[in-house]
């Protein structure tokens, strides 16, 4: 089935740091993949999202492009802040039943330090 | 406008007991699904409604059951409750099935804790 797999955390940085995180995926046919944010206490947010092959997904400075070769999605940031500290989720739509459900990686837990 | 909304925000059962999750959608929207995050994973699908009707399920037990009413809000069910089914339980509202109208939006989840 198809499935995504993140990088492991935790990721610990310093304020102002270049950050990545990695994601691939595994999948029949062309998903849209897509990440999400959870703050602590808290549900998830789309941070971005991408449809199809070369498109790049961007929001509050974070970008994302969808690599169909590579078949990988990694989140960048140029300049982190503490208030990026969260749990970030990579996901992908699954097709089912003529509708979609979607499947996300394990979280990659994101500290900033002052 | 608001949110997806869901109740109760936290709930304690004991093994073998039953409990129910409700969800409210965004307005418009017509489609609820419901995910498992057990804690330190990734969120795991377990239905998607549409107009009332049961659209997809995940690997889950027939201990877990859901529906959706006329005004698309939704309960999920889950009997003889397992220390295993202590979770945060989220629900995500988008205005349909696929392309543009799939975009999902989740609530805050509730916390359950089977002791």
């Amino acid at each position: 089935g198809n499935s995504v797999t993140q990088m492991e955390g935790p990721v610990t940085l310093s304020e102002e740091a270049f950050l990545t995180i990695n994601c691939t995926y595994t999948a029949t046919g062309y998903p849209s993949l897509f990440w999400y944010v959870q703050y602590p206490g808290e549900g998830l947010q789309l941070l971005l999202k991408a449809t199809k092959a070369d498109d790049k997904g961007s929001n509050k400075g974070f970008e994302a492009t969808y690599r169909k070769e590579t078949t990988s999605f990694h989140l960048e940031k140029g300049s982190v802040q503490v208030s990026d500290s969260a749990v970030y989720f990579c996901a992908l739509s699954d097709p089912i039943q003529g509708a979609q459900k979607l499947v996300f990686g394990q979280g990659t837990r994101l500290t900033i330090n002052p | 406008d608001a949110g997806v909304t869901q109740s109760p925000t936290h709930l304690i059962k004991t093994r073998g007991q039953h409990v129910t999750l409700r969800c409210s959608p965004i307005s418009g929207h017509k489609s609820v699904s419901w995910y498992q995050q057990v804690l330190g994973q990734g969120p795991q699908f377990i239905f998607q409604y549409y107009e009332k009707e049961e659209r997809g399920r995940g690997n889950f037990p027939d201990r877990f059951s859901a529906r959706q009413f006329p005004n698309y809000s939704s309960e999920l069910n889950v009997n003889a409750l397992l220390l295993g089914d202590s979770a945060l339980y989220l629900c995500a509202s988008s205005v349909g099935l696929t392309g543009i109208y799939y975009e999902q939006y989740f609530g805050p989840g509730t916390r359950l804790t089977v002791t």
